[in-house]
């Protein structure tokens, strides 16, 4: 069945670097690949999302890539604040236009003052 | 606009107790995703309608869980009876119809069963 596969499963940086988290899918169909960020006890709100017409879309600090042969997309965090700490979750769309969302299994990121 | 509204907040029952979860989509949206999220599983689709139909239920995880949409307003789902290992955070989600459209979240339903 659908699957999405995120690494790493927890990421501590210092304030200032960058971050990376990637996520790999199965669905070949699959062409809407959101991102979510949870702060600790709160709701998922999206951040970024990329489509599968286009390989890169950044947002100021945050950028989505995609590689559709691969089936891998990536999201890049630069100049990273203590804010971004919280758990971010990849998601690719299930095939057949239904707008049923398959989340990865979510990155603790931890931004160390 | 509100967002996405779900009740209770927090609930607390004892194993055997049936549980209804409520939630009121965006208006204007006409698709709605029930999830349960917690620590071992993360977030996992147990179903969802669109246009107040249920389209795809396979993540429902036994027959002790059941939802409906009786108006495009409206959405519920009960577990009955209840069990220690249905503890989680339950969250409804909207969207307009359609692949590709944003999904917004609810503040979620954090449910605990002892």
């Amino acid at each position: 069945g659908e699957n999405v596969e995120q690494h790493p499963s927890t990421l501590s940086v210092q304030e200032g670097d960058s971050a990376v988290i990637k996520c790999t899918y199965s669905d070949s169909a699959s062409n809407y690949f959101p991102w979510y960020k949870q702060e600790l006890g709160k709701r998922p709100q999206l951040i970024i999302d990329i489509r599968s017409n286009v390989g890169e879309k950044k947002d100021q600090r945050i950028a989505v890539t995609l590689n559709k042969t691969a089936k891998h997309f990536s999201l890049h965090i630069t100049e990273t604040q203590p804010e971004d700490s919280a758990v971010y979750f990849c998601a690719a769309l299930g095939s057949g236009n239904t707008g049923k969302l398959i989340f990865g299994q979510g990155t603790t990121l931890q931004v160390k003052p | 606009d509100a967002g996405v509204i779900q009740s209770p907040r927090h609930e607390v029952t004892e194993m055997g107790q049936e549980v209804t979860l409520r939630c009121k989509p965006i208006s204007g949206h006409n698709s709605l995703f029930w999830y349960r999220q917690t620590m071992m599983r993360g977030l996992e689709l147990l179903i969802y309608f669109n246009n107040n139909v249920p389209i795809d239920d396979s993540g429902m995880p036994e027959d002790r869980f059941s939802a409906k949409m009786p108006n495009a307003s409206f959405s519920t789902l009960k577990i009955q009876p209840s069990e220690p290992r249905d503890s989680a955070v339950y969250f409804c989600a909207s969207s307009r119809q359609g692949g590709g459209n944003t999904i917004y979240f609810g503040e979620g339903s954090w449910l605990t069963v002892v």
